[in-house]
Formats: structure tokens, C-alpha cells, sequence
């Protein structure tokens, strides 16, 4: 089982860039996230799907698009890079039942200039 | 407005001593707290859960510890071993908007010196 995987694994954009970040989970999981981690400040929850064909805002979700065609890929969408999306994003996934249990991938660094 | 804080950021402890990472909460809603471990480049995983109806959750040599009275919580590890160097994040859950919400803290980095 490869778990959950992310591509690209680093990327940079110019301003005004967009651009998709492909997330998938071969465990099966109801459930898939995307967050972002920045200095000092922890996982903020950008998006999230409870199943297929179903998402969600989470805590900052401003900038950000996402889609959830199949149940094992959620892709996180940039339509308008700025600066102030330069992080780290981690995709995550979980059983419907888990209480806080979550599966991360390895994460995507993105700069944007 | 942070509901999960680590206000310390880093801690070296020697090969062998015990580690005690702390965790603070603000919400009392949370019923299921969590530590993840994470190493550079890679994603964090899942170490150790807690219900907060327990007030301690043991596996090998990690134990987690829940004071609701002082919605505090604390991860120990003894002995401390040079591969469990790395970023440790409090996380804790609760049922909201049809799913598990976790809500993470900042991290602290461990470092193990042989």
C-alpha cells in the first residue's frame, strides 16, 4: 500500500499562477483533507470531503478550490496564486469512524513570488 | 483564537532520560486528544490517542496523560531514544459539522542527544 501520495512535491509559482495539487489514498478512507502548515502556526484545515462527490470549507479556506470526482483522489486548486499561499500542504485521510486518527502524505512545498 | 497551544517550542533531553512534551486546551467540547509525530520532509503520523473520559493511555514507551480539571496533557517517553527526534504536534477532536474536526497545536521539536 503506497498510503497517501502527493504530487507535486515542490513547486513554484508566480503571482497570478494557477495551478492543482493531486492528493490519493489507496486505504479506502470516507474521509480526505487538505491543510496547510506555517511557521509558528500549526495545520489549518483549508477543505475537506466526508465521501465522494462531497467538500467542504474548514478553517481557511479563502484562494482555495477543491474537487472530489472519485473517492480515492481530492485535488486542491489555486485559480490565482499570491504570496501569501506559500506554505506547506499536507493531504490527510481517515476512516468515517476515527477520532482524530488521520493518514497525512508527505506534503508540497509551494513558493510563490 | 488557539484552542490547542505547546508553548515550548523545543527540548533536548539525553539518550535514555525520559521526555514530557505539554499540551493546553481552552475547549472543553474536545472529546479525543492526539499526538503526532513528524519527521522533516515527511507528513506527520499518528503516535498516541487519549478519550477524554481516560487520564492515561499507555503503548510501549509512550504514555499519554489527560487533566481535564486543567484541560492539560502530556506525552512521556521513556527511555528517549535518538530516532524519536522530531516535531511533536498536540492535536484534539471533536464531532462538528459532520466530522471529526482536529484542531492541531504548533509543535514541538525533540531532539534526543546519544
Amino acid at each position: 500500500n503506497a498510503g497517501v501520495t502527493q504530487t507535486p512535491k515542490f513547486r513554484v509559482l508566480k503571482t497570478g499562477q494557477s495551478m492543482t495539487l493531486l492528493c490519493a489514498q489507496d486505504m479506502n478512507h470516507e474521509y480526505m483533507y487538505w491543510y496547510r502548515q506555517d511557521p509558528g502556526m500549526g495545520l489549518r484545515l483549508i477543505h475537506y470531503s466526508v465521501g465522494e462527490g462531497t467538500t467542504a470549507k474548514g478553517e481557511v479556506p479563502d484562494g482555495y478550490n477543491v474537487s472530489r470526482l472519485k473517492k480515492q483522489n481530492f485535488l486542491l486548486g489555486l485559480e490565482s496564486a499570491a504570496p501569501s499561499q506559500t506554505s506547506v500542504y499536507f493531504c490527510a485521510s481517515s476512516y468515517s469512524r476515527a477520532r482524530g486518527e488521520q493518514y497525512f502524505g508527505p506534503g508540497t512545498r509551494l513558493t510563490v513570488t | 483564537d488557539q484552542q490547542v497551544k505547546q508553548n515550548s517550542p523545543s527540548l533536548s533531553v539525553q539518550e535514555g532520560r525520559i521526555s514530557i512534551l505539554n499540551c493546553d486546551y481552552t475547549n472543553s467540547m474536545f472529546d479525543y486528544f492526539l499526538w503526532y509525530k513528524k519527521y522533516p520532509a515527511e507528513g506527520p503520523t499518528f503516535l498516541i490517542s487519549i478519550s477524554s473520559i481516560k487520564d492515561k493511555n499507555e503503548d510501549g514507551r509512550f504514555t499519554v496523560f489527560l487533566n481535564k480539571s486543567a484541560k492539560h496533557l502530556s506525552l512521556h517517553i521513556v527511555p528517549s531514544q535518538p530516532g524519536d527526534s522530531a516535531v511533536y504536534f498536540c492535536a484534539a477532536s471533536l464531532y462538528s459539522g459532520g466530522y471529526q474536526k482536529v484542531t492541531f497545536g504548533t509543535g514541538t521539536k525533540l531532539q534526543v542527544i546519544p
